[in-house]
């Protein structure tokens, strides 16, 4: 158990349907980073958010949104879904400002149809 | 461009066989290397890294890695394979430009690793 709770595990909607993804990151931990992963584009890093302030962006569509709430767990918003959205969806933490180590949540499996 | 390759997709080795899954990296620098597993179903979890100092890194599960500057590379390697190793890995960097409090890991495609019995 890496201490980052990811949820719900699974979700299924509709195309056009808005979602919202929930983290937890690890105690202490400040930074949260969310990633996609499908099977065509691999891991690909979303947004980062360390405080409660955005820190960097990756290739994150104008359709989705993030932020992180002063309890430091995050949410990210997909909305006016499209088929291609579906993926595994990760959000990790760390310490920030050290480069040690990020930790994993399991993932959250959406599935758009 | 700034690039991980992971050249082996799927690599399928018999239980006890020695493994290595290779990584190259693009970076005008040495960035910070890791290797990641992920088991099906389950998140990423981090078996080794290496930021500086010693170029061969000891893991978690009995895997290392051997970072190479002459070849950019930082292949995995594990003696002994265990059929509970059956997962996918994925190498893994972070721009050791990259401003502080920001830790974007960059991954390799990832190389599938089976395991026979």
């Amino acid at each position: 158990d890496s201490g980052v709770t990811q949820t719900p595990k699974h979700l299924i909607t509709a195309t056009g349907q808005r979602v919202t993804l929930r983290c937890s990151p690890r105690s202490g931990d400040l930074s949260v980073y969310w990633y996609q992963q499908s099977l065509d584009q691999g891991l690909q890093f979303l947004i980062q958010y360390y405080n409660g302030e955005e820190r960097a962006k990756g290739n994150i569509l104008e359709r989705f949104s993030a932020q992180q709430f002063p309890d430091l767990h995050s949410e990210l918003n997909l909305s006016s879904l499209e088929l291609g959205d579906s993926a595994l969806y990760f959000c990790a933490s760390s310490v920030a400002d050290r480069f040690t180590e990020a930790f994993f949540g399991q993932g959250t499996r959406l599935t758009v149809v | 461009a700034q690039s991980v390759t992971q050249p082996d997709i799927h690599i399928t080795v018999s239980e006890g066989a020695s493994l290595e899954l290779r990584c190259n990296y693009s970076y005008g620098a040495t960035p910070y290397l890791f290797w990641y597993v992920q088991s099906p179903g389950q998140g990423l979890q981090l078996l080794l890294k290496y930021f500086s100092g010693d170029t061969l890194v000891q893991g978690i599960k009995g895997f290392e890695a051997e970072f190479k500057r002459s070849q950019s590379s930082f292949n995995l390697r594990k003696p002994s394979v265990h059929w509970s190793d059956a997962a996918e890995y994925f190498c893994a960097v972070v721009p050791r430009d990259s401003g502080a409090g920001s830790y974007q890991l960059t991954f390799g495609k990832g190389t599938k690793l089976s395991v026979i019995p």
